[in-house]
């Protein structure tokens, strides 16, 4: 079946770690790419969006991803976490069907 | 800034109820949508709205309902509520479907 899929469901890091979550979508053609962020008990709110062009997109809070066409991949990295870091993180794809897919969500802790 | 409101935050019903969450948006967007948000899933896409009076079914419409009379408002009705319907309920909206959604807080539904 089509989906989104987030292979790390339960991320631990320390302050100043880098971080790379992963995101793989099954769908071909035209695709338009997110990553949402959900801090604890705020809403869900976006992070950073691909819809064309470079494929290494800088979104908020230091945060980016790449691209990578060939291997249906949008991964979402950060050179070095916060303890403000600590959310729920979804992968997101607007395939060429219209409605937008999420993946099953990262939650990243932050240990200071 | 977009603004997403849903009428509650909290709300604990009764098996068999009735159930109404309202959402209403400040963006004249022409898109609006319900998620139920469940650990380990992701965001899952109940139902969807493209225009006034206008809806389609997402993945998982079943024991559900909507309705659009104005365009700023979205509601999602649950005719007859059952406890497998407790959850998160997020109302998102768009300007175009293909576009970023912004998320209104969530109402976290339980039935008992």
């Amino acid at each position: 079946a089509q989906s989104v899929s987030q292979h790390n469901h339960h991320v631990i890091l320390s302050e100043a770690a880098s971080l790379e979550l992963g995101c793989n979508y099954s769908y071909g053609g035209t695709v338009n790419l997110f990553w949402y962020v959900q801090y604890p008990g705020q809403h869900l709110q976006l992070l950073l969006k691909y819809f064309s062009g470079d494929p290494l997109v800088k979104g908020i809070k230091g945060f980016e991803a790449e691209f990578i066409k060939s291997k249906f991949s949008f991964n979402l990295r950060k050179p070095s976490v916060q303890w403000s870091d600590t959310a729920e993180y979804f992968c997101a794809v607007i395939p060429p069907t219209g409605k937008l897919i999420f993946g099953q969500g990262t939650t990243l802790q932050v240990k200071p | 800034d977009v603004k997403v409101t849903q009428s509650s935050r909290y709300l604990v019903k009764r098996t068999g109820e009735k159930v109404f969450l309202e959402c209403v948006q400040d963006m004249d967007h022409e898109n609006m949508f319900w998620y139920r948000q469940d650990p380990g899933l992701g965001l899952r896409l109940i139902y969807f709205s493209y225009d006034v009076k206008m809806k389609e079914k997402g993945d998982i419409p079943e024991g559900y309902s909507v309705s659009r009379e104005k365009k700023e408002r979205f509601s999602l009705i649950l005719e007859s509520a059952s406890t497998n319907q407790t959850s998160m309920y997020l109302c998102a909206s768009s300007s175009w479907p293909y576009y970023e959604q912004y998320f209104g807080p969530g109402t976290r539904l339980t039935v008992t």
